[in-house]
């Protein structure tokens, strides 16, 4: 079956320093890619997407580009701040009905 | 403002007690989902419904049940508590049958079954 796999955390940064959170993921045919991000108490909230190869997905600073060659979704941030401090979740979408395979999360701390 | 609301927020259950998650949305949205969140595995798709009237097994169905009451509401069910259920549980929405549109969260249901 489909499955995405992210690397565990807990990834642990200074403020302005560079951020990348690995995904890669195996799917039959041609998945939508998502990033969603789970600040402290509170639920998921996209962050951003791509739905075909090549694709960047955009969002507040992050940045996200589909290979279809290395079935990869790295998310990147060139500085982060305290405020990105939370749990990021990769996630492909594949069958009508919008249903999401998550992988298991990478934590992110960002110290002042 | 509410988007997709889930009640309660925290519950403690003996196992075998029983006990039924609320969920509903504001957004007119046709598909809703039931996920749980354990560490290190994501969120796991129990149940989902694509419509009112209908709704499918996902990854993790066994010991859940759901009613998908009305457009709004999707609730599930818990007949016979057992610690491996304890979790937490995240209600979603979406508003089209597409696989590329934005899922909406609640803040989650942290149950704890001792």
């Amino acid at each position: 079956g489909d499955s995405v796999t992210q690397m565990e955390g807990p990834v642990t940064l200074s403020e302005e320093a560079f951020l990348t959170i690995n995904c890669t993921y195996t799917a039959t045919g041609y998945p939508s890619l998502f990033w969603y991000v789970q600040y402290p108490g509170e639920g998921l909230q996209l962050l951003l997407k791509a739905t075909k190869a090549d694709d960047k997905g955009s969002n507040k600073g992050f940045e996200a580009t589909y290979r279809k060659e290395t079935t990869s979704f790295h998310l990147e941030k060139g500085s982060v701040q305290v405020s990105d401090s939370a749990v990021y979740f990769c996630a492909l979408s594949k069958a009508a009905g919008n249903k999401l395979t998550f992988g298991g999360g990478t934590r992110v701390l960002v110290k002042p | 403002n509410a988007g997709v609301t889930q009640t309660p927020k925290f519950q403690v259950l003996k196992t075998g007690q029983s006990m039924t998650l609320q969920c509903a949305q504001d957004m007119n949205h046709n598909s809703m989902y039931w996920y749980r969140q354990d560490p290190g595995m994501g969120l796991r798709l129990i149940y989902y419904s694509a419509s009112e009237g209908t709704t499918d097994k996902g990854e993790v169905p066994n010991g859940y049940n759901v009613s998908r009451l009305n457009k709004r509401e999707f609730s599930l069910r818990l007949e016979s508590a057992a610690p491996s259920q304890t979790s937490v549980y995240f209600c979603a929405s979406s508003g089209r049958d597409g696989w590329n549109t934005e899922a909406f969260f609640g803040q989650g249901t942290r149950l704890t079954v001792v």
